[in-house]
């Protein structure tokens, strides 16, 4: 499989609630990026965060870089039920070749 | 600005036969990826394109192939269909100003090929 780890795989939380997940990484990079898919469709960008950088915010979201780790966190404050979607991290190895995390999927309730 | 463009969008093939996928990308993006998306599998890479020349190619058989024109247009074709092929096959384009992946990707919807 060339995908990375990404926890947890699902995540059920009340609207109002914050989600975290998780992806780690094996190589180096120079930036990672969060992805979100709703239902089998097509991927909406949320948030691309580079090598250099520690925290990023857009929004609702706020995803965090540890490169010492190997890790980055991404954080849904505030959850509505229109968040419900599964979440995939995305980076690229050296060579072009793209890596996805195993995705989380996240349910809100209403 | 319209986005990335996947034709079709659903198709249903029997096994042994070949199919043809088309991804038209944003406009000035020169870069194209294509990515299978399975329950068990996750979203695995397939290929990369960047100004008609492949770049990287994930690991699949080789019956799994693809090309760019030089209109940033993208085709993948996979020959001998076989039942585990059945997937949403999903392409994405990126404007690269340095060829390097640097950029977010913009998805297409997604073609849904059942093997059957």
């Amino acid at each position: 499989s060339q995908q990375g780890e990404e926890d947890p795989q699902a995540l059920s939380i009340q609207e109002g609630e914050n989600a975290t997940m998780n992806c780690s990484y094996k190589t180096s990079i120079n930036n990672l990026q969060w992805y979100r898919q709703n239902s089998g469709r097509g991927l909406v960008h949320l948030i691309l965060i580079r090598s250099n950088e520690r925290e990023k915010h857009s929004g609702r979201l706020r995803v965090t870089l540890d490169t010492s780790k190997k890790s980055s966190s991404l954080l849904i404050t505030a959850s509505r039920a229109a968040d419900t979607a599964s979440y995939f991290c995305l980076y690229y190895t050296g060579g072009f070749k793209t890596i996805f995390g195993a995705g989380t999927r996240l349910f809100v309730k209403a | 600005k319209a986005g990335v463009t996947q034709t079709p969008r659903y198709l249903i093939k029997t096994r042994g036969q070949q199919v043809t996928l088309s991804c038209s990308p944003i406009s000035g993006h020169r870069s194209v990826s294509w990515y299978q998306q399975t329950p068990g599998q996750g979203l695995q890479f397939l290929f990369e394109y960047f100004s008609e020349t492949q770049r990287n190619k994930g690991n699949f058989p080789g019956r799994f192939s693809g090309r760019q024109f030089s209109n940033s247009r993208s085709e993948m074709n996979v020959s001998t269909l076989e039942l585990g092929d059945s997937a949403l096959y999903l392409c994405a384009s990126s404007f690269l100003r340095d060829g390097l992946m640097n950029t977010e990707a913009f998805f297409g919807q997604g073609t849904r090929l059942t093997v059957v």
